[in-house]
């Protein structure tokens, strides 16, 4: 058990690019999810995969944000267009049905 | 329908126990507690599904009352290393738990020597 991992862990970007972040999870896992956290705020739901069926993508911020898990393994997020709104915390956890969630490190974005 | 809870912040010396709660609006599936320190991801704690249970492991324990949609969780005897904010995170009985995590603001505790 490695535990979930994200990459890149820091990403500075130029308002207006497009952004990609990638979650590994646990292999035994097969709930995904990807969460948004601001300073100061419990993680925010954005979308999650059961498999590689998205199940739940009506919390995405915006159709900016994308979410993809091909083949049920690893996931990627993508954000469009940033804004500086953006900018956060973005965490991805897994877990399999019925128990807790096991959350990688999280890749910090700064749009500029 | 995000879980308020309460308090906000809490400072306790070594040794003294702490309870932190968690209420909802909406009938609840299930209740899970983590605890984030600073800079680094939540660690799950314990989930307690509908039924009223509690559960507990080492000093830290919790008790859902499905009645009420709150859930309590409690630190006795605290520890430096219980240090951080804790977070309660939500499923809703609507959702039967397929919706995914609704997390609370977050309560901070600072345990002091």
């Amino acid at each position: 058990d490695t535990g979930v991992s994200q990459n890149p862990r820091h990403k500075i970007t130029k308002r207006g690019q497009n952004v990609t972040f990638r979650c590994d999870p646990i292999s035994e896992h097969n709930r995904l999810y990807w969460y948004r956290q601001t300073l100061g705020q419990g993680p925010e739901f954005l979308t999650y995969f059961q498999n590689e069926a998205q199940l739940e993508k009506s919390r995405l911020l915006s159709d900016r944000f994308s979410a993809e898990r091909p083949k049920g393994s690893f996931s990627t997020l993508e954000i469009q267009r940033t804004e500086q709104g953006d900018s956060a915390m973005y965490l991805c956890a897994s877990s399999r049905i019925g128990l807790g969630y096991t959350f990688g490190s999280g890749t910090r974005l700064t749009v500029v | 329908q995000q879980p308020v809870q309460s308090p906000q912040a809490v400072i306790l010396r070594e040794g003294e126990d702490a309870v932190i709660n968690c209420s909802s609006s909406k009938a609840l599936y299930s209740v899970h507690w983590y605890r984030q320190k600073h800079g680094e991801a939540p660690i799950f704690l314990m989930i307690l599904l509908k039924g009223g249970e509690q559960k507990g492991h080492d000093k830290i324990s919790a008790s859902f009352n499905e009645k009420k949609q709150q859930s309590s969780l409690y630190l006795t005897a605290s520890q430096l290393s219980y240090s951080g904010t804790y977070f309660c995170g939500t499923e809703f009985e609507s959702g039967g738990g397929a919706d995914g995590l609704t997390f609370g603001k977050g309560t901070h505790l600072i345990i002091q020597p």
